[in-house]
């Protein structure tokens, strides 16, 4: 059963517009969470991150919103930028020391 | 910086070979691990290792295992591999909080 989940296939945004990323999960024993992002033919990359306590983390255009009680974080882009199309996977780790990725949203900024 | 090296960017087998993919980190890291990636389905983790002989099953484990002799490596085998096994395979090392990927091995099996 996936643990985290990311509903949205695919999201296309204006270039300088907001783009919003949603990931949801079920775990309420996760206590960290990424968010990573992964161009065609190469490995993902790192993004950014937030411990589960806080509720947000900002590093330049990007910044993630962690909402515990709703097991909801979000990734904000802004301003968009065409070479911010790429696919976005959230991720979520607890103990075990596993990640557990969502399937991924495909970003489509439109310049 | 850190590395994690795949041996191969994009790989071509017929269905009932062997195969082997290979990954070195330079980190020293003890946790590593390998996923695969197919549309729809994000990463999903095949195996992983926490130490040197060490190894678990991740979600997805049929049809695969793997070794780690040495620290720095960790390989994935196919033992007969099948044609649903045309993947992307990515394998990453782990310190702390965040995992670092290797550039993902594309396998196609014929």
């Amino acid at each position: 059963d996936q643990q985290v989940k990311q509903n949205s296939p695919s999201l296309s945004v204006q270039e300088g517009r907001i783009s919003i990323l949603n990931c949801d999960y079920t775990n309420s024993m996760f206590d960290y969470f990424l968010w990573y992002k992964k161009y065609p033919a190469e490995g993902p990359t790192f993004l950014i991150s937030i411990s589960s306590i806080k509720d947000k983390n900002e590093d330049g255009r990007f910044t993630v919103f962690l909402n515990k009680s709703a097991k909801h974080l979000s990734l904000h882009i802004v301003p968009s930028q065409p070479g911010d199309s790429a696919v976005y996977f959230c991720a979520a780790s607890d103990v075990s020391n596993q990640f557990y990725f969502g399937t991924g949203t495909s970003l489509t900024v439109i310049p | 910086d850190v590395k994690v090296t795949q041996s191969s960017r994009y790989l071509v087998k017929r269905t009932g070979e062997k195969v082997f993919l290979e990954c070195v980190q330079d980190m020293d890291h003890e946790n590593m691990f390998w996923y695969r990636q197919d549309p729809g389905l994000g990463l999903r983790l095949i195996y992983f290792s926490y130490d040197v002989k060490m190894k678990e099953k991740g979600d997805i484990p049929e049809g695969y295992s793997v070794s780690r002799e040495k620290k720095e490596r960790f390989s994935l085998i196919l033992e007969s591999a099948s044609t649903n096994q045309t993947s992307m395979y990515l394998c990453a090392s782990k310190e702390n909080t965040e995992a670092f990927f290797g550039q993902g091995t594309r396998l196609t099996v014929v």
